[in-house]
């Protein structure tokens, strides 16, 4: 089937403007995750939804990054006032079991 | 909050030889160990994972053992070949959090051919 899908792929804005990432996650699979990649880093872990549950937005760095999944499949990671350093690329994972976690392509921000 | 960290972050290996990624962790409450493999530019690649019940689990080539007591788990690559040249990390994850991975630095992977 299908695997978890992101878009775009690539995107470029200017310092200062807003941004919307989508992701569509793995038919069926209830939980959601964004985490973040920096160039040659490690992931970071950014927000999670499981089912209709409030979601964990612990690892989210500054209340510039929101998130949210409507009816419990695609979700729309934003980014308001992007700076610098918000450069990364953003990756969504989905899963239907209790672990496995299943990752799209990624969004490769820049923002100049 | 846990804690992974990966050793070593390179490793250069002759086609044929093991190659050996090891991770320890900090939250003895972590059941749920995953290792994922990312090429460059493409998406991490789930290739095999543990779950604290087990000590070792193999898939072909590839294996992986942990030591809860001591808190650390690791891949073990065998035969390698040049199509495993590639970023490997690994994580945990405690049950109870929820399914949010921490995940270790990377571990980037080169077999000469």
């Amino acid at each position: 089937g299908a695997g978890v899908s992101q878009s775009p792929s690539n995107k470029v804005t200017e310092k200062g403007k807003d941004v919307e990432l989508r992701c569509d996650p793995i038919s069926g699979h209830t939980a959601l995750y964004w985490y973040r990649q920096s160039l040659g880093q490690g992931l970071e872990f950014l927000i999670y939804f499981q089912g209709n549950s409030a979601p964990d937005k612990s690892g989210l760095p500054s209340d510039r990054f929101s998130a949210e999944r409507t009816g419990g499949s695609v979700s729309t990671l934003t980014i308001q006032r992007t700076q610098q350093e918000d450069s990364a690329v953003y990756l969504c994972a989905s899963s239907s079991q209790y672990y496995e976690q299943y990752f799209g392509p990624g969004t490769r921000l820049t923002v100049t | 909050g846990e804690n992974v960290e990966q050793h070593p972050s390179t490793l250069s290996v002759q086609e044929g030889d093991s190659a050996v990624i090891k991770c320890t962790y900090s939250d003895s409450a972590s059941n749920y160990f995953p290792w994922y493999k990312q090429e460059l530019g493409k998406r991490p690649q789930l290739i095999i994972d543990i779950r604290s019940n087990v000590g070792e689990k193999k898939d072909q080539r590839i294996a992986v053992t942990l030591n809860k007591t001591a808190k650390h788990f690791s891949l073990h690559i065998t035969e390698t070949q040049p199509e495993d040249s590639a970023v490997y990390f690994c994580a945990a994850t405690p049950g109870w959090a929820g399914n949010m991975l921490t995940f270790g630095g990377g571990t980037r992977l080169m077999v000469k051919p």
